[in-house]
């Protein structure tokens, strides 16, 4: 079965510059959560999805963050203008329904550099 | 503040060993915590879920214990070996769906 599939692996790009990464979580799956990484801060969750709804966007860190997720097979979280401090490998993961006995699974990870 | 903490940061044992590393965390309102092991440029991936006091999970050499009154949850390896390193996570399930991540214990395993 193919796991969470992101894309791009890596990024690097200038700063100001908008960036979109895409998610596409395992089918039948209804929850979808988008984590940063950082060195400083770990795994932080930033927004997490059910049924392709926006349930809590408490860990966005700023307005220019945005995600969506206009489909059951398809996420994008996007960052417009880009800076230097959103440097950090950014997860996404998905989860048959949800709760505390659902494991999530991840993807392999976006890694963005923001120069 | 939901605070999750793990220990020791990282861990260096030789194969053969056996070891183990803690999680803690808040006790009260507790709903589940879940163990991830995280190879080096590879995803997180599950090892067990967790959610009742006195919970204990085993997968071939690696075993889990919860204790929610007192807030910690430890993870062992029995006769380590080198495909074990890697860096173990817990999480803690603050509400329906929000996880709260430790830091990690990164374990390197020498032949």
């Amino acid at each position: 079965d193919a796991g969470v599939i992101q894309s791009p692996r890596h990024e690097v790009t200038e700063m100001g510059q908008e960036v979109t990464l895409r998610c596409k979580p395992i089918s039948g799956h209804d929850y979808l959560f988008w984590y940063r990484q950082t060195m400083m801060r770990g795994l932080e969750l930033l927004i997490y999805f059910n049924n392709n709804v926006p349930i809590d966007d408490s860990g966005m860190p700023e307005d220019r963050f945005s995600a969506k997720m206009p489909n059951a097979s398809f996420s994008t979280l996007k960052i417009q203008p880009s800076e230097p401090r959103d440097s950090a490998v950014y997860f996404c993961a998905s989860s048959l329904l949800g709760g505390s006995n659902q494991p999530q699974h991840f993807g392999d990870g976006t890694r963005l550099s923001i120069l | 503040i939901l605070n999750v903490e793990q220990s020791p940061q990282s861990l260096h044992v030789q194969e053969g060993d056996s070891t183990n590393f803690t999680c803690s965390f808040p006790s009260s309102n507790f709903y589940a915590l879940h163990w991830y092991r995280w190879e080096t440029a590879k995803s997180p991936k599950a090892l067990f879920v967790m959610t009742l006091n006195g919970d204990e999970k085993k997968k071939g050499r690696i075993s889990a214990t919860l204790n929610t009154k007192e807030g910690y949850s430890y993870l062992y390896i029995k006769g380590s070996q080198p495909e074990d390193s890697a860096t173990y996570l817990c999480a803690r399930l603050y509400n329906f769906n929000k996880f709260y991540f430790g830091s990690g214990t990164k374990l390197n395993v020498k032949p």
